[in-house]
């Protein structure tokens, strides 16, 4: 059974940081990991997906790298803006299912 | 293209009645995925189906929870006899007719289940 975890639970930063976001997962047969944002009392909306056979995946400002064999996915969000303030999941597959880390909320300070 | 859509968006139900919510996946997706956020706790798989066939339900509590996704219209999660500890968002997810694995799964806006 595939655990995930997210750690720090929040994050706050000043605008114009970048922002790390740290993710950990317990089977490294994953097949995929995927990254969302969830603004409060919201769905949840895809970011960016990793294939297994992918070491990383781009789009605009995100990046999202994954590291099967130490069991971590980060994602870097650059120059942040007060806009990016949200939660973020991280889940992982090793089938169909995903499973779900707690999540990290950041505050973007204008 | 709509992305995944679910009714009602805020359900209200008191002890014992019925909650049933609605998932109409995105266009051309075959597969959908229930998932249950309890208050303060991370999303959990709940069940998995294709058209006319429960593919999963391992995540699903043994008693007065079921689900279908028939020919036609929406997949429906049905809860019976609901209790306070039903009080949840429950979110519906789809992927592409192909399936299978390294499939990006697209997620509806939730529905809220507040049990009186």
């Amino acid at each position: 059974k595939q655990e995930v975890t997210q750690i720090p639970a929040a994050l706050s930063v000043p605008e114009g940081e970048n922002l790390v976001l740290n993710c950990s997962f317990t089977d490294s047969a994953i097949y995929n990991l995927q990254w969302f944002r969830q603004d409060p009392g919201k769905g949840l909306t895809s970011l960016l997906l990793i294939q297994s056979s992918q070491r990383e995946q781009t789009s605009g400002r995100l990046n999202a790298s994954l590291d099967k064999s130490s069991g971590r996915s980060t994602l870097y969000i650059a120059a942040s803006q007060p806009g990016d303030s949200a939660t973020y999941l991280c889940a992982g597959s090793n089938d169909y299912k995903l499973s779900f880390g707690a999540g990290t909320t950041v505050t973007v300070r204008a | 293209n709509a992305g995944v859509m679910q009714n009602p968006r805020h359900l209200v139900r008191r002890r014992g009645q019925e909650a049933r919510l609605r998932c109409s996946p995105m266009k051309g997706h075959s597969h959908v995925y229930w998932y249950r956020q309890l208050p303060e706790e991370g999303l959990k798989f709940m069940v998995y189906l294709q058209k006319e066939n429960i593919i999963d339900e391992s995540g699903m509590p043994k008693e007065r929870f079921s689900a279908e996704f028939p020919k036609e219209g929406p997949s429906i999660l049905r809860i019976q006899q609901v209790v306070r500890g039903d009080s949840a968002a429950y979110f519906c997810a789809s992927s592409p007719t192909t399936g299978g694995l390294n499939n990006e799964q697209f997620f509806g806006p939730g529905t809220r289940l507040t049990v009186l």
